[in-house]
């Protein structure tokens, strides 16, 4: 069975500073990748996807990906961040067959510092 | 906004009640997700409906059960309902064919907060 592993629960950054979050799957085959993003009361927001392809993925609100075999890792990056970038950030990971079910990591907790 | 609408936004009822919430999918999807989210399990997978078809189970429990109705609405029944069955209900939805990679691109409703007592 597929998991997935945020070993950052909780990050603290700088307004404009760089952010990377990282992600680590299991699978055997190539899964299909997933960040999401909970802010406080809210549903989760797709950022981006990785399907195939281009192992580097660009998303909303100026967040990308890369998707890195050799280190099983899908992490989520940012050049600067705002302080409304502030929240929660899930990685998921979706394997093949009929059920298409998300199994998502526990999250990693943002804080941005002004 | 993902176009997924879930009713009611907060719920309190009591232990040994049965509580439903509703699940309206984005225009045009026609597989419908629940899942759960708590502080000591996390998000979880639940159940997923493809056009009114039951096609995975994941997380769940006997006294829970769903339905999709021919207008592709959906719907979580919680009965006997525990305290530890406090929790955010998070409905989603997908368009393409099960198994199919849009299938799991997935957009999640506001979800329900149910809170028992």
């Amino acid at each position: 069975a597929q998991s997935v592993t945020q070993p950052d629960i909780h990050i603290t950054v700088s307004e404009g500073a760089s952010l990377e979050l990282r992600c680590n799957y299991s699978y055997g085959a190539t899964p299909y990748l997933f960040w999401y993003v909970q802010s406080p009361g809210q549903g989760l927001q797709l950022l981006l996807k990785y399907f195939s392809g281009d192992t580097l993925v660009q998303g909303i609100k100026g967040f990308e990906a890369e998707f890195k075999r050799s280190q099983s890792s899908f992490n989520l990056r940012k050049p600067s961040v705002h302080w409304s970038d502030a929240a929660e950030y899930f990685c998921a990971v979706g394997a093949g067959g009929t059920a298409s079910k998300l199994t998502f990591g526990t999250g990693t907790r943002l804080q941005v510092t002004l | 906004d993902s176009g997924v609408t879930q009713t009611p936004k907060h719920l309190i009822t009591a232990t040994g009640q049965r509580v439903t919430l509703r699940c309206s999918p984005r225009s045009g999807d026609l597989s419908v997700y629940w899942y759960q989210q708590s502080l000591d399990q996390g998000l979880q997978f639940l159940i997923q409906y493809y056009n009114g078809e039951e096609r995975a189970k994941g997380n769940i429990l006997e006294r829970f059960s769903a339905q999709q109705f021919p207008d592709l609405h959906s719907e979580l029944n919680l009965s006997s309902l525990e305290l530890g069955d406090s929790a955010l209900y998070f409905c989603a939805s997908s368009g393409g064919t099960p198994g199919g990679p849009s299938t799991y691109e997935q957009y999640f409703g506001p979800g329900t907060r149910l809170t028992v007592t």
